[in-house]
């Protein structure tokens, strides 16, 4: 079955602790992305991939960081998270930016 | 830069009612891609549509249709006869040719009631 994986689902932590969000997909996608969801601003694009070791910074790329070594994982780590990163958290991929991006289930981030 | 503005925040109708959920975008470029997506209660994000710029023709899809109006910029969505399970976040979203991010909008949450 065609998805977009994302682990953990769901994750409580505190501040400063630093985690990693893994992110795969099985459906050989050149670009993948970061997105966090927040109440009434939409989804904002955090970071993304247009390939294998080329990542670019999106909206909102401050306190992320994310690593692009195989085509089908796209992790986004936090190395010093704070409160304000408590978010809802969606990876997708597609084929490219003009391609219809398929979506994570998502991860629900809380930072105490 | 580009931009997508739903300015329905919430929406709630009676099962049966249509409704519109509307969509503004803004854009330089001359060739761009509009899509939308649903958010059910669960929280996944689903795609409904994919659209080009150059494709002005509206689309229907079961009980759903798509009406793009390149002269006003907007790309809104119809449910003809709303059921419960519509019920959810709806995200109008922008990728332009030239640009390698998807935008989106902030949302509309429709709520239909039984």
């Amino acid at each position: 079955e065609a998805q977009v994986t994302q682990n953990p689902r769901y994750l409580i932590t505190v501040t400063g602790k630093k985690l990693t969000v893994t992110c795969s997909q099985n459906m050989n996608h050149e670009y993948m992305s970061w997105y966090r969801q927040d109440p009434g601003l939409g989804l904002r694009q955090i970071y993304y991939s247009m390939n294998v070791e080329v990542t670019d910074k999106g909206d909102v790329p401050e306190g992320y960081k994310v690593s692009r070594k195989e085509k089908r994982n796209f992790p986004l780590i936090l190395e010093s998270p704070s409160p304000n990163q408590t978010s809802l958290y969606f990876c997708a991929s597609s084929f490219g930016t003009r391609d219809t991006q398929y979506f994570g289930p998502g991860t629900r981030l809380t930072v105490l | 830069a580009q931009k997508v503005t739903q300015a329905q925040t919430e929406i709630s109708v009676v099962e049966k009612e249509d409704v519109t959920l509307d969509c503004v975008y803004e854009t330089r470029d001359t060739t761009y891609y509009l899509f939308w997506y649903k958010q059910p209660p669960s929280g996944e994000l689903v795609f409904l549509i994919r659209r080009n710029s150059f494709d002005e023709q509206n689309e229907i899809s079961g009980r759903y249709s798509w009406n793009f109006q390149k002269s006003t910029s907007s790309f809104n969505f119809t449910i003809t006869a709303s059921q419960v399970v519509d019920s959810a976040v709806y995200f109008c979203a922008l990728s332009e040719n030239a640009g390698n991010m998807l935008t989106f909008g902030g949302g509309t949450r429709l709520m239909v009631k039984p």
